[in-house]
């Protein structure tokens, strides 16, 4: 069965500094792999995904995540973190067997202090 | 285009009355799905839609029935509400399985008193 893990509740880090948001997940098949984002009152936005292809990818607002199949991890990246990315993320997985299920790992909010 | 949309924004309800939360997308995409968001638990799927006039059940489709008459709605009921079903509920929308990448509406949220 599908599940995605985000380890923490909560990430804290100052205003220029680098962030990682981490997620592991287990799929019986090769995964898909999401990251969203939820500001205060709205709905989910897409920022990044991996389906096939180079391990690191580049998603939106300067986000990148790097898939790791050994260690079945999709950490969520940023050189240097701003005020504004604060906010709720969300990792999802969906294997690649023709599912149209779409698993959410229970998020982790960032806070980032200026 | 105004991508996915939900009415109502907000409703508070009293146990056993019912309502239909209504999702429209001006994509014209294939799948459909309703979730259902809880604090510390992330998103849980209640039902979805892989086309017209089909549905499936998610992993919390409970106390919820859908349907989907037409390719860009697909509506939520809740026949006889309970004070469980507080949460909010988000609407999405993506192509197909191909192109997973999910689409979501701004949420309604729901208080069942």
């Amino acid at each position: 069965a599908q599940s995605v893990a985000q380890p923490e509740d909560q990430v804290n880090v100052a205003e220029g500094n680098p962030l990682t948001v981490k997620c592991t997940y287990s799929v019986s098949g090769n995964p898909y792999l999401f990251w969203y984002v939820q500001y205060p009152n709205r709905g989910l936005q897409f920022l990044l995904k991996y389906i096939t292809g180079d391990n690191l990818v580049k998603g939106s607002y300067g986000f990148e995540a790097e898939f790791n199949k050994s260690q079945t991890s999709f950490h969520l990246k940023k050189p240097s973190a701003l005020v504004s990315d604060s906010a709720l993320y969300f990792c999802a997985v969906r294997d690649d067997t023709g599912g149209f299920k779409t698993i959410f790992g229970a998020g982790t909010r960032l806070f980032v202090k200026a | 285009n105004a991508g996915v949309t939900q009415t109502p924004k907000f409703r508070v309800l009293k146990t056993g009355q019912s309502m239909t939360l209504l999702c429209a997308q001006d994509m014209n995409h294939e799948y459909m799905y309703w979730y259902r968001q809880d604090p510390g638990m992330g998103l849980r799927l209640i039902h979805y839609s892989v086309g017209e006039g089909t549905t499936a059940k998610g992993e919390v489709p409970d106390g919820y029935n859908v349907s989907r008459l037409k390719k860009q709605n697909f509506l939520l009921g809740l026949e006889s509400a309970a004070p469980s079903q507080t949460s909010v509920y988000f609407c999405a929308s993506s192509y197909h399985s191909d192109r997973p990448t999910q689409y979501f509406g701004p949420g309604t949220r729901l208080t069942v008193l």
